[in-house]
This record gives C-alpha cells, sequence and structure tokens, in this order.
C-alpha cells in the first residue's frame, strides 16, 4: 500500500538553525498537510498547500515557517532560527482530494531543539 | 474556533466494547472525523461522518448527531493490539480550496486490560 514517506525520523538542532524536514506524499496524492504533536499532546495543524501554493495555515504558521514543492514528489517544511519549543513530532500527510477525505499520515520526524 | 472535548483515558477488557465519546464546538461543521495513533506512530483514518447516524467498518463503528454537536467512536470485540490514543477531529473552517486542516481533539487514551 501506498504511503507517506518523512525523512529524516529524527533530526537534532541547535536553538537558532534551520531546519528543513522532508516528505514524499503519496503519488497520486494532490492536497498536503504538516502537523505537529509536542510530547504528549494533540496533534496540531499547521499547514495545507494545494495547486503550488498554501490553501490554509494555522496561527502557528507564523513568519519562521515556510513550506515547498521543489519538485514533483517531494514536499519541505523549513523552519528558520529555531527555538526550544519547537521540540516536537512533525507529521506530514496527503489526500486524494479535498474536503472530508482521509488525511494519509507519514510516521513523522521527531525535531530536538538543544 | 474549534473545540472538542473527550476523555483523557478509558480502561477496558479484551473482547468487551467501548465507546469514546466527542463533543465538539465549532464555527462551522464539515463533519467528524476519528483517527488511532499508537505510541510513536503516525495517526491512522479510522472514520467520518458528514450525516447524522451510525458508521461501520468492521469492529469499529461511529455515530454522529449534529444537534447535540456529539459523536462517538465504538469499538467492539477488543484486541490488545486496540491499545492506542484515539482522536476525534474537525474540519477548519471552509477555505474553498479544499485542503482543509483538521483540529483535533486531545485525544482518548485506550488501555486494554487481558
Amino acid at each position: 500500500e501506498p504511503e507517506v514517506t518523512q525523512t529524516p525520523s529524527h533530526q537534532v538542532t541547535q536553538m537558532g538553525q534551520e531546519v528543513i524536514l522532508r516528505c514524499v506524499p503519496i503519488s497520486n496524492h494532490l492536497y498536503f498537510y504538516w502537523y505537529r504533536q509536542i510530547l504528549g499532546q494533540k496533534v496540531e495543524f499547521l499547514v495545507s498547500f494545494y495547486n503550488n501554493e498554501i490553501s490554509e495555515k494555522s496561527e502557528i504558521f507564523d513568519d519562521q515557517f515556510s513550506v515547498e514543492r521543489p519538485d514533483g514528489s517531494n514536499f519541505t517544511l523549513k523552519i528558520r532560527s529555531t527555538k526550544l519549543e519547537d521540540s516536537a513530532m512533525y507529521f506530514c500527510a496527503s489526500s486524494e482530494e479535498g474536503g472530508p477525505q482521509p488525511q494519509h499520515f507519514g510516521d513523522g520526524t521527531r525535531l530536538s531543539i538543544l | 474556533g474549534q473545540s472538542l472535548e473527550q476523555p483523557s483515558e478509558v480502561t477496558a477488557v479484551e473482547g468487551a466494547i467501548v465507546q469514546i465519546n466527542c463533543t465538539y464546538q465549532t464555527s462551522g461543521f464539515y463533519g467528524l472525523s476519528w483517527y488511532q495513533q499508537h505510541d510513536g506512530g503516525a495517526p491512522t483514518f479510522l472514520s467520518y461522518n458528514a450525516l447524522d447516524g451510525l458508521e461501520e467498518t468492521g469492529r469499529f463503528s461511529s455515530f454522529l448527531s449534529r444537534s447535540d454537536s456529539y459523536g462517538y467512536l465504538l469499538l467492539q470485540e477488543l484486541q490488545m493490539k486496540d491499545s492506542a490514543s484515539y482522536f476525534c477531529a474537525v474540519r477548519d473552517a471552509y477555505s474553498g480550496g479544499g485542503a482543509d486542516g483538521l483540529t483535533f481533539g486531545k485525544g482518548t487514551h485506550l488501555i486494554i486490560q487481558p
């Protein structure tokens, strides 16, 4: 069964550095999402992406964050000038269509800021 | 804004039936979804209700009452592998582009005892 893949599985970075989290959505999916989950807390929506542009973003997704689809297969989340509170699990998801269609999640990247 | 309430923890016995409730407050409603998450794993889609009533998928069923802003997930013939966290989620306000982020509840940790 096709799946969403994320790399790396674990990223350790010094505070203030930039990180890029990478995702390969399911190949025929057109809608892409980033979520984060701070340890022990709920999953929080960051941003959605469709037709090569941001469709929706939450208040968490401020100027520190950006997303890009650099080619036909990858979808990236860049976090500039990382802070301690950015430590979390970051999940990429994709769906074949928009609306109520199931979102398929990757296994996540655990980001640890030191 | 959106908010969802669900119990933090539920304990049940292997082979039994358990119901996980979810109440929600939303500015607009476009359906209630349920996701399962094992420790350290990715959220996995279980079910979606847009209209009132019961949706059945194997051992899992989900119910929605829009007038009561209430839904539940019913798990039957519980197995040890069902031990996980279960999240209800609603779509954020319809953005028009279809790539609507999900707002998750805080999750219910289901503990299955032999």
